[in-house]
């Protein structure tokens, strides 16, 4: 079974600051691990996505993300924040290659942009 | 190349009655996938339907009901309405093979039940 835990549903920091949400996932496989972002009365869009390949995975908008299988974590990054970067963010993971039914999805961290 | 359209943007409904929403996913895919969101219970999948069969089913009582069609639009219809089903109803659509590895999103329906 696969779950993800997303730390922190509020997370807010100073434009320039660095951007670090957390999450972490349960899996019996070898997981696929994914961040949506969802901006204001819009749909999520991908980031990112880890498939087991490098394990340093770079994304839209300057964001990327680091898989540590021994951390069982997939924290998203970005060095300096801008305001455009303030949306709900959501990690996800699917037991590898699979159906789109299979994707699990954290509660979501909203990010707010302090200028 | 559109993304993914949904119909319509903003619903208002009285309890006990029924809604129907439409979903148009990107040219050539052929997985509709749908998805209640709420502040409190966040995004909680609701089904998924590929090449006009439901692959799969959420958790979710039987008024909540889909179905696709040939050209893989998808409507899902919710029936006796209740104050609890307000919420963003979000499909998403992926590639020709319907994998997970990248969905689509469409803006979503928020409908509202008074």
């Amino acid at each position: 079974a696969q779950s993800v835990t997303q730390l922190g549903s509020h997370v807010s920091v100073s434009e320039g600051a660095l951007v670090l949400l957390r999450c972490n996932y349960s899996s019996s496989v070898p997981p696929y691990l994914f961040w949506y972002v969802q901006y204001p009365n819009q749909g999520l869009q991908l980031l990112l996505k880890y498939t087991s390949a490098a394990t340093l995975v770079k994304g839209i908008n300057g964001f990327e993300a680091e898989f540590k299988k021994s951390e069982t974590s997939f924290h998203l990054t970005k060095p300096s924040a801008h305001m455009s970067d303030a949306a709900e963010y959501f990690c996800a993971v699917t037991p590898g290659y699979s159906s789109a039914s299979k994707i699990i999805f954290g509660s979501g961290t909203r990010l707010s942009i302090r200028p | 190349k559109a993304g993914v359209t949904q119909t319509p943007r903003y619903l208002i409904k009285t309890r006990g009655q029924q809604v129907t929403l439409s979903c148009s996913p990107i040219s050539g895919h052929r997985s509709v996938s749908w998805y209640q969101q709420t502040p409190g219970q966040g995004l909680q999948f609701l089904f998924e339907y590929f090449s006009e069969t439901q692959r799969n089913k959420g958790n979710f009582p039987g008024r909540f009901s889909g179905r696709q069609f040939s050209n893989s639009r998808s409507e899902m219809n919710v029936s006796t309405l209740e104050l609890g089903d307000s919420a963003l109803y979000l499909c998403a659509s992926s590639g020709p093979s319907g994998g997970g590895e990248k969905l689509f999103f469409g803006s979503g329906t928020q409908l509202s039940v008074l």
